[in-house]
C-alpha cells in the first residue's frame, strides 16, 4: 500500500457526461500529480498541485480541471467525456514540488460508453 | 519539453537470465531518473532512482546506469524470475519541478 487513495476504483459513464475523480495524498506530502494512462499514449502527466496551487500543467485538455484543497486532497474533473477518455487515471504524491520520490495510487479506471 | 525513448517495447528472456532496458532523454536539465514497475491491473512502483551526480545505483538485483553526456539510462535486472515479469517504465524529470515524463514501457516475460 502506497498510501496515496484514490476513489472511486471504477467508474462507467456515458459520453457527454461528467465525473470527479478524487484522490488523498500520503501523510505529509504536499505535491499532487495526476496521470493518465492509455494503451496507445502510455503513460502522460496530466497537472501537478503543490499545497494547493498549480505547479504544472501537462497535456491536459480544456475539458479537464484539477484542484488542491486546503486539506491537500485532489480532485479531477472531467466534463462532457468521450470514448476516447476511457483510461486508468492514477494519482501520486510526493513530499515536495521538486524531484523526489513520487508515490502512485491505485488509479481510476473510467470507461466512457 | 522533455522526451523519453525506452527500448525494446517487450523483451523475453529466461529465468535466471539478465534483462537489460534502455532509455534516453532529450532534456539535458532532468536531473532525477525513476524507474517503475507495473504488474496488470495495478498501480506504478517505485523499484529503483538515480540522480545526475550518481553514475551507477544498484539495490539487489537490480542496478540502473546513467550516462549525462549521452543522455541515456538503463535498467539492469540480474537472475530474472518470473515474478519479475511486468511492465517497466523509465522516466525523467527536470530539475525546476516534479514532473515525470516516462517512456512507453517494456514488457518483461520470464519463462520458467
Amino acid at each position: 500500500d502506497s498510501g496515496v487513495t484514490q476513489t472511486p476504483k471504477h467508474l462507467i459513464t456515458a459520453t457527454g457526461q461528467r465525473v470527479t475523480l478524487r484522490c488523498s495524498p500520503r501523510s505529509g506530502d504536499l505535491s499532487v500529480y495526476w496521470y493518465q494512462q492509455s494503451l496507445d499514449q502510455g503513460l502522460q502527466f496530466l497537472i501537478q498541485y503543490y499545497n494547493g496551487e498549480e505547479r504544472a500543467k501537462g497535456n491536459i485538455l480544456e475539458r479537464f480541471s484539477a484542484q488542491q484543497f486546503p486539506d491537500l486532497h485532489s480532485e479531477l474533473n472531467l466534463s462532457s467525456l468521450e470514448l476516447g477518455d476511457s483510461a486508468l487515471y492514477f494519482c501520486a504524491s510526493a513530499r515536495d514540488w521538486r524531484n523526489t520520490e513520487a508515490f502512485f495510487g491505485q488509479g481510476t479506471r473510467l470507461t466512457v460508453v | 519539453g522533455e522526451n523519453v525513448e525506452q527500448h525494446p517495447s517487450t523483451l523475453s528472456v529466461q529465468e535466471g537470465d539478465s534483462a537489460v532496458i534502455k532509455c534516453t532523454y532529450s532534456d539535458s536539465a532532468s536531473n532525477y531518473f525513476p524507474w517503475y514497475k507495473q504488474e496488470l491491473g495495478k498501480r506504478p512502483q517505485l523499484i529503483i532512482d538515480i540522480r545526475s551526480n550518481v553514475g551507477e545505483k544498484k539495490d539487489q538485483r537490480i542496478a540502473v546506469t546513467l550516462n549525462k553526456t549521452a543522455k541515456h539510462f538503463s535498467l539492469h535486472i540480474t537472475e530474472t524470475q518470473p515474478e519479475d515479469s511486468a511492465v517497466y517504465f523509465c522516466a525523467a524529470s527536470p530539475t525546476s519541478y516534479g514532473k515525470l515524463t516516462f517512456g512507453q514501457g517494456t514488457i518483461l516475460t520470464v519463462h520458467p
